[in-house]
């Protein structure tokens, strides 16, 4: 697609379920990223992969986060057993590679309530 | 430990005066950094980067400089437009495989005043 495209843009959820949001970056980026901000916070780095594999987990914040990326495209961050600090909006990147002088692109972002 | 500083949460500037938008930063290893643009219930959008061979790098009305020596980049926008009101963020990368994350500062809400 034309940019990156995350869903569901808002999730309000109940503390303690499980919550699964979905990233689809550009066409032809092999490196991805899961980033969060947090009500007056920066953005915090969560994960990125480079093609299916995730070098750098650790930004994960607890084990009930976890992401998943298949056929090299699109992405699922996981979180499992919600809590309310965990509301955020969770914002998914990608870029060409996965390499530092390298500009990444950012989606509208999945807004997480928990309620 | 907060490597990327933006010490300035808010900036309110004139239509049509310079915005400046400053950012620190601590690790030395960074030689690669940016700045972006966020609007209200979007995600952050590049704006203009610069790498550490340079100290200035110029896109239509902005400009970025780095000082390597303080540690230090800013954001020059001239002239400044309503349309420039958002939250801008820096951030920071190694340019080298291994180090692939961008670590961001806090942003800093630029208000533009017609």
């Amino acid at each position: 697609g034309a940019g990156v495209s995350q869903s569901p843009s808002n999730k309000v959820t109940e503390k303690g379920k499980d919550v699964e949001l979905r990233c689809d970056p550009i066409s032809g980026h092999t490196a991805l990223y899961w980033y969060r901000q947090s009500l007056g916070q920066g953005l915090e780095f969560l994960i990125y992969f480079q093609g299916n594999s995730a070098p750098d987990k650790s930004g994960l914040p607890s084990d009930r986060f976890s992401a998943e990326r298949t056929g090299g495209s699109v992405s699922t961050l996981t979180i499992q057993r919600t809590q309310q600090e965990d509301s955020a909006v969770y914002l998914c990147a990608s870029s060409l590679w996965a390499a530092g002088g390298n500009t990444i692109y950012f989606g509208e972002g999945s807004w997480l309530t928990v309620v | 430990d907060q490597q990327v500083k933006q010490n300035s949460p808010s900036l309110s500037v004139q239509e049509g005066r310079i915005s400046i938008l400053n950012c620190d930063y601590t690790n030395s290893m960074f030689d690669y950094f940016l700045w972006y643009k966020k609007y209200p219930a979007e995600g952050p959008t590049f704006l203009i980067s610069i790498s550490s061979i340079k100290d200035k790098n110029e896109d239509g009305r902005f400009t970025v400089f780095l000082n390597k020596s303080a540690k230090h980049l800013s954001l020059h926008i001239v002239p400044s437009q309503p349309g420039d009101s958002a939250v801008y963020f820096c951030a920071a990368s190694v340019s080298s495989f291994g180090n692939e994350k961008l670590t961001f500062g806090t942003g800093t809400r630029l208000t533009i005043i017609p």
